[in-house]
């Protein structure tokens, strides 16, 4: 079974360029979450959606966008890339029957230069 | 601010002896909670979850939660080498309406000496 799936592994990218981190599920869950994990700062969300059409902004939203289109993707967008943007990004989803684990992608390894 | 907080660690055990990852919350209304193991250059793997107070126990793991002091463990009793990780303890305030987000903890660096 491929749970989540994020696409590229990872990625080196110029400053001020843009880049898309696609993430895809195949749970049917309708929540789905964007983190990013830097070293001694922990998992820190980014934006969520809790269901197709809707998302929210989570701890750390400045810089990056997503949409919700369908069920199963849940794309991340950085519009104008910068250094501190360097991170591990992970998607992760989950049920929302009340305190349903989240499910991690495998993640997305960014580099900004 | 909602927070959960564990020791970083590093915590040392030998190998056979009893890990015990520590992890206390704030909100005092939280409802789930969850352990993910995490290695090294890996995505968290869920590993235990527990809702009640009591102990949960699932082969050598077994999960603690004591809502009262708002403190949830998680004991790996005879530790291996391949426990080595770092474990992360989550939060679900579970507060109602449509708040599924997590709360996590910046981990615990767990190492098993052979």
């Amino acid at each position: 079974t491929a749970g989540i799936t994020q696409a590229p592994t990872s990625q080196i990218l110029a400053a001020g360029r843009s880049m898309t981190l696609r993430c895809t599920q195949d749970m049917r869950h309708n929540a789905m979450y964007w983190y990013r994990q830097d070293l001694g700062l922990g998992l820190r969300l980014i934006h969520y959606s809790n269901t197709a059409g809707t998302t929210g902004k989570g701890e750390v939203p400045d810089g990056y966008s997503v949409s919700r289109a369908n069920t199963d993707d849940f794309p991340l967008t950085l519009a104008s890339a910068v250094p501190s943007q360097t991170s591990v990004y992970f998607c992760a989803s989950s049920g929302t029957a009340g305190g349903q684990p989240q499910h991690f992608g495998d993640g997305t390894r960014l580099s900004i230069l | 601010q909602k927070e959960v907080e564990q020791n970083s660690g590093p915590l040392s055990v030998p190998e056979g002896a009893i890990a015990s990852l520590n992890c206390t919350y704030s909100d005092r209304g939280s409802q789930s909670f969850f352990w993910y193991r995490q290695y090294s250059g890996k995505s968290p793997e869920l590993i235990m979850f527990i809702y009640s107070n009591g102990d949960k126990e699932d082969g050598r793991f077994t999960a603690q939660l004591n809502k009262a002091s708002q403190y949830v463990s998680l004991l790996i009793r005879d530790s291996q080498p391949s426990d080595s990780a770092t474990y992360l303890c989550a939060v679900n305030p579970g507060s109602g309406g449509s708040n599924y987000k997590l709360t996590f903890g910046k981990g615990t660096l767990l190492t098993v000496n052979p």
